[in-house]
């Protein structure tokens, strides 16, 4: 099956700093991958659309200049987390989709743990 | 917009023995996917098992399998033999590709040695 990475697994960062997560497909090209937001014990909740070449598409309440996307190449999307806030602690988990079109399985990154101190 | 409903927040089973998982959703559209992921402690999601709506045969996947009742907008998975392994959040999704997955709430389920 496909293999999508997140990188790094977890994060410890002081409050204010920034932190950037990329999310890689390791072997098929993706023109779109998403980014969730998982609460503990709570669904996922999607943040935004990754599109490469393009800006992403965010989701209402989401702040873009907060969490900053970009889909640099068909494998590789970053989401940075600008002047982190100890609210800002969650689990981040990224998904993508082999390009071939619609209705593809999509794939799950590993995930992403922040605690923002 | 598209909906997705898990009335069971938490379920259990005895080891070997079958359980099922309730999803229903609601969408005005005629084509579409559904999906069931599973959710470990690891929190990786791992797709269980997939169906197109425009197939009327019921997805299979070795001991999962779903009911899919397109008309009722409903779309159940089944465990059989369950497993200790199988024990994890059970999350059923609408959607897929390049359109983001609407997610239900999610079902904990237990297996009991």
């Amino acid at each position: 099956g496909a293999v999508v990475s997140q990188h790094p697994s977890w994060v410890i960062c002081k409050s204010g700093t920034s932190v950037k997560i990329e999310c890689r497909s390791l072997d098929f090209q993706a023109t779109t991958m998403f980014w969730y937001r998982q609460f503990p014990k709570q669904s996922l909740m999607l943040m935004a659309t990754s599109n490469e070449g393009s800006k992403a598409t965010y989701e209402q309440g989401v702040e873009k200049d907060k969490f900053l996307i970009n889909h640099a190449s068909l494998t590789l999307s970053t989401l940075t987390v600008t002047s982190a806030h100890p609210e800002d602690s969650s689990f981040y988990i990224c998904s993508a989709s082999p390009r071939r079109g619609g209705g593809e399985t999509q794939y799950f990154g590993p995930g992403t743990r922040l605690l923002v101190l | 917009a598209q909906t997705v409903t898990q009335s069971q927040p938490e379920m259990s089973v005895q080891e070997a023995e079958t359980v099922t998982l309730s999803c229903t959703y609601d969408t005005s559209e005629s084509d579409y996917y559904l999906f069931w992921y599973k959710q470990p402690p690891s929190r990786q999601m791992i797709l269980v098992i997939r169906q197109e709506a425009y197939k009327q045969q019921n997805a299979t996947e070795n001991r999962f399998s779903v009911n899919f009742q397109k008309a009722a907008k409903s779309f159940s998975l089944k465990i059989s033999d369950s497993q200790l392994g199988d024990a994890a959040m059970y999350f059923c999704a609408y959607g897929g590709g390049n359109t983001p997955l609407v997610f239900g709430k999610g079902t904990r389920l237990s297996v009991i040695a």
